[in-house]
């Protein structure tokens, strides 16, 4: 089966790191697009970037580059998020999915950030 | 950037009614480069079409999509229980791939 598994609930203070997983399963991992999108509580999807995981070519979303980092591990099939300063508002439900036309979609991470 | 404008932001329908939603893009998608998904309460969203008019694996032929250029369309022809959900567009043919806002399909 063809699965993308997502890391667990994350609840942080703002100021802390934090890299959410995203592992693919049932497919050649280096072949597809991994994209990672963000749901705000109550709001819409909003694109945040995607990566190749063969040559980790990665693209972001001008509203998200600086703010956050994609990264891939290959040899274990994983693509990662991460924040290196989380804040309030980062609070909210991040899928990845595979390609760039999401064919295949995690369950999501919830991450919250409160002090 | 290409902003995707859909409407109308809430169609109230009853069972067996026919649906029609758009997305309108604010420049040309390149190569129709358009999907829809369906998204429920709680739940991933799940992509029902890709080349703006290609169905997805397993999705019931009540959904199809149209459209070239700037204007796209999703219909489903009718409305069953499973299908009050809200839908987004997304164009995957420049980077940023952008969503539209979404479309709340609600049982009147």
């Amino acid at each position: 089966e063809v699965q993308l598994v997502q890391s667990g609930a994350e609840v942080k203070k703002p100021g802390e790191s934090l890299k959410i997983s995203c592992k693919g399963s049932g497919y050649s991992f280096t072949s597809y697009w991994i994209g990672w999108v963000r749901q705000m509580p109550g709001k819409g999807l909003e694109w945040m970037g995607i990566i190749y995981p063969s040559d980790s070519d990665t693209r972001y979303s001008p509203s998200f580059q600086g703010q956050v980092t994609i990264s891939a591990d290959k040899s274990i099939s994983t693509a990662y998020l991460q924040w290196s300063s989380l804040k309030a508002s980062d609070t909210a439900m991040y899928y990845c999915a595979r390609q760039k036309q999401g064919d295949i979609w995690g369950q999501g991470t919830m991450v919250t950030v409160s002090s | 950037e290409i902003v995707l404008t859909q409407s109308p932001g809430t169609l109230s329908l009853s069972p067996g009614e026919r649906a029609t939603l758009s997305c309108r893009a604010s420049q040309s998608v390149y190569s129709s480069f358009l999907a829809w998904y369906q998204q429920k309460p709680g739940q991933a969203p799940r992509l029902l079409i890709y080349g703006a008019s290609s169905r997805a694996t397993g999705i019931p032929d009540r959904f199809s999509g149209s459209g070239s250029g700037t204007d796209f369309t999703l219909t489903i022809s009718r409305l069953e229980p499973e299908d009050f959900a809200v839908y987004y567009c997304q164009q995957y043919g420049s980077s940023p791939f952008t969503f539209g806002p979404g479309t709340k399909v609600d049982i009147k």
